[in-house]
């Protein structure tokens, strides 16, 4: 069973929409944090969020982490083919004393 | 500077082969990371080090060795790797462990094949 699970699995959408990419677990993380991944790169950090209910924008992108930090989402407003990538989340659990990564949402967005 | 440095970037090694991955960062960050990722899958965790010292070992087979020299510098010493080890392999730094000094940052990778 995953400790950290995203939906969708995979997302195909066109240019100038809007999406909403969720991240999900029973347990609580003491933060959490969001990752863009293009092929054959590195992940590449989106945002940190530590706080519960805590709204992080960057651009055209919107972070939020759930009041009982369980769970966090993350909207992007006007999707553009830049966008396309895996974006993971990942939690920091502190008993575990490492980083726990979700299995990610594959993006697609087409011209 | 926000940037981790990988090398090489591509690697193509034989099964009987010993060769090195070398990871760097200029951050001043006190922990760094080994993961391995397949294609579409998120990053497994390898090892941890924090303080120069190993600090986790996620159970990975012996023919994978890594290595601290220094705050900068990690490496990921290979010998006698299986087909099935190709992947991505990689390295990413922290501030530190413990809240938001946690954050990771990721090197580019280096694909690695082995045939």
């Amino acid at each position: 069973t995953q400790l950290l699970e995203q939906s969708p699995q995979f997302l195909s959408i066109q240019e100038g929409e809007n999406l909403t990419v969720y991240c999900n677990s029973s347990s609580v993380f003491s933060s959490l944090q969001w990752y863009r991944q293009e092929p054959g790169e590195g992940p590449v950090l989106l945002v940190t969020v530590v706080t519960g209910g805590e709204v992080k924008k960057l651009k055209r992108l919107t972070f939020q982490f759930g009041d009982a930090r369980k769970d966090s989402s993350l909207h992007i407003t006007a999707a553009q083919t830049g966008d396309t990538g895996l974006y993971l989340c990942a939690g920091l659990k502190t008993s575990y004393d490492k980083v726990i990564f979700g299995p990610g949402t594959s993006l697609s967005v087409i011209p | 500077d926000t940037e981790v440095t990988q090398t090489p970037k591509h690697l193509v090694m034989g099964m009987t082969n010993k060769k090195s991955l070398k990871c760097e960062q200029h951050m001043g960050h006190r922990a760094m990371y080994w993961y391995k990722q397949k294609a579409k899958k998120p990053p497994e965790l390898m090892f941890v080090y924090s303080y120069e010292k190993l600090s986790i070992n996620e159970s990975v087979p012996s023919r994978f060795s890594p290595e601290c020299p220094n705050s900068s510098l990690l490496n990921l010493h290979l010998h006698a790797l299986q087909p099935e080890d190709s992947a991505l392999y990689l390295c990413a730094s922290s501030q530190d462990r413990t809240g938001t000094l946690y954050e990771q940052y990721f090197g580019p990778g280096t694909r690695l094949t082995v045939t």
